[in-house]
């Protein structure tokens, strides 16, 4: 079946450092892959997100590029801020899985002032 | 802005209790799911609902019913609470043509 499995954290970071987290996936046909990020206390939304290979995803200083040939989509940003601290979730949705969305296990990140 | 709200961010219950968790979104979206979130193992899907009075089971919904009477109500029952079902609920909302889903703040359970 489908699946995602993305680096296990935490992670942290000093202010203004470079940022990847990794994320590959299982999937048969095309799916869609998505970043959402959780920010202390409150529920997911939606970071970035590229329906087919090569697309690159992008906001808020983040990116993610689709990588059909290594079935990737890692997380970057060149330089994190304080705020950035959260947890990151990679996720698919496929049509093969019903156009469920299914989550990896999440990323915690503290940036250090 | 999408809204989904839950009817509770804090809940502690006792062991056989009856739970209901109350998520309510108001962008007429017809598709609502609900997941529990456990570290280590991510959000897993209890059951979602693509219309009123339509259900269907997720990976985890031993334990669990759940109800849509309304198309902007999704409420999940916990029917005899036990220590296991301790947990982060979120619930999310999605339209018919989109696959990005809108999750409300969360409610963490505690059965004690």
């Amino acid at each position: 079946g489908n699946s995602v499995t993305q680096m296990e954290g935490p992670v942290t970071l000093s202010e203004e450092a470079f940022l990847t987290i990794n994320c590959t996936y299982t999937a048969t046909g095309y799916p869609s892959l998505f970043w959402y990020v959780q920010y202390p206390g409150e529920g997911l939304q939606l970071l970035l997100k590229a329906t087919k290979a090569d697309d690159k995803g992008s906001n808020k200083g983040f990116e993610a590029t689709y990588r059909k040939e290594t079935t990737s989509f890692h997380l970057e940003k060149g330089s994190v801020q304080v705020s950035d601290s959260a947890v990151y979730f990679c996720a698919l949705s496929a049509l093969t899985g019903g156009f469920k969305t299914i989550f990896g296990a999440g990323t915690r990140l503290f940036v250090k002032a | 802005d999408v809204k989904v709200t839950q009817s509770s961010r804090y809940l502690v219950k006792r062991t056989g209790e009856k739970v209901f968790l109350e998520c309510v979104q108001d962008m007429d979206h017809e598709n609502m799911f609900w997941y529990r979130q456990d570290p280590g193992l991510g959000l897993r899907l209890i059951y979602f609902s693509y219309d009123v009075k339509m259900k269907e089971k997720g990976d985890i919904p031993e334990g669990y019913s759940v109800s849509r009477e309304k198309k902007e109500r999704f409420s999940l029952i916990l029917e005899s609470a036990s220590t296991n079902q301790t947990s982060m609920y979120l619930c999310a909302s999605k339209g018919a043509r989109t696959d990005t889903q809108y999750f409300g703040p969360g409610t963490r359970l505690t059965v004690l």
